[in-house]
């Protein structure tokens, strides 16, 4: 069965450390894609990152960076030097065809709670 | 930049109301999604939706939802009898095409409240 696990349910830095958001998933398929969304207090779902099944190249992103690993079915989210505008609910969530579309199946999120 | 809309932002209703929240996906878009987020929870798939039928529904999408895309801009959520538990944040999200990395865009979601 398709499922997104995030382990960390809220997570407390101080701003300019670097924090790492957890996330595991698991699917029966070979062809599959993983986002990264943020969710800031206002509610709206803002898009970071996406990753497809074939390309395991880690990528950097100014202060974000992520580490795919296709053989622990990990898909990790960095924040360097943290700031207190990164507090937000981070979901991972992953795309795999189902009945003719690609519906998402999110995770429970990660609370990053960046304190000055 | 194209962008999905949703109206309204905030909608309060009383229990054993109706509601239509209403989405306008992008418009060379062909599949549509709604999704659920109760306070707090993670977002929920709830049906997706090409080619003016169905495509999926997750087992909360019962008998007192349903969907609509009557004039080829607009795609709806009917919500027929509200109930306590409905209270939540639901997403419109649309995508241009099939293939998995065609990412779906979201709307920046309605607040639904059941009173």
């Amino acid at each position: 069965a398709q499922k997104v696990t995030q382990a960390q349910t809220e997570i407390s830095v101080v701003e300019k450390e670097d924090v790492t958001l957890d996330c595991v998933y698991e699917t029966r398929d070979t062809t599959y894609y993983l986002f990264w969304y943020k969710q800031p207090p206002s509610g709206e779902l803002v898009f970071l990152i996406r990753r497809n099944s074939f390309d395991e190249q880690n990528e950097i992103s100014g202060r974000y960076s992520w580490n795919f690993q296709k053989s622990t079915s990990s898909f990790n989210f960095t924040i360097t030097a943290s700031q207190v505008v990164d507090s937000a609910v981070y979901f991972c969530a992953l795309s795999e065809e189902s009945s003719g579309t690609y519906k998402y199946i999110f995770g429970t999120g990660t609370r990053l709670k960046v304190l000055a | 930049e194209p962008e999905v809309t949703q109206t309204p932002s905030h909608q309060v209703t009383q229990m054993g109301q109706e509601v239509i929240l209403r989405c306008v996906p992008i418009s060379n878009h062909l599949y549509f999604y709604w999704y659920r987020q109760i306070l707090g929870q993670k977002v929920e798939f709830l049906v997706s939706f090409y080619n003016n039928e169905i495509s999926e529904k997750s087992e909360i999408f019962d008998d007192q939802f349903s969907v609509e895309r009557p004039d080829g801009s607009n795609f709806t959520l009917k919500i027929r009898s509200t109930k306590l538990e409905d209270s939540a944040m639901y997403f419109c999200a649309s995508s241009p095409g099939l293939a998995g990395d065609n990412e779906q865009f979201f709307g920046p979601g309605t607040r639904l409240t059941v009173l």
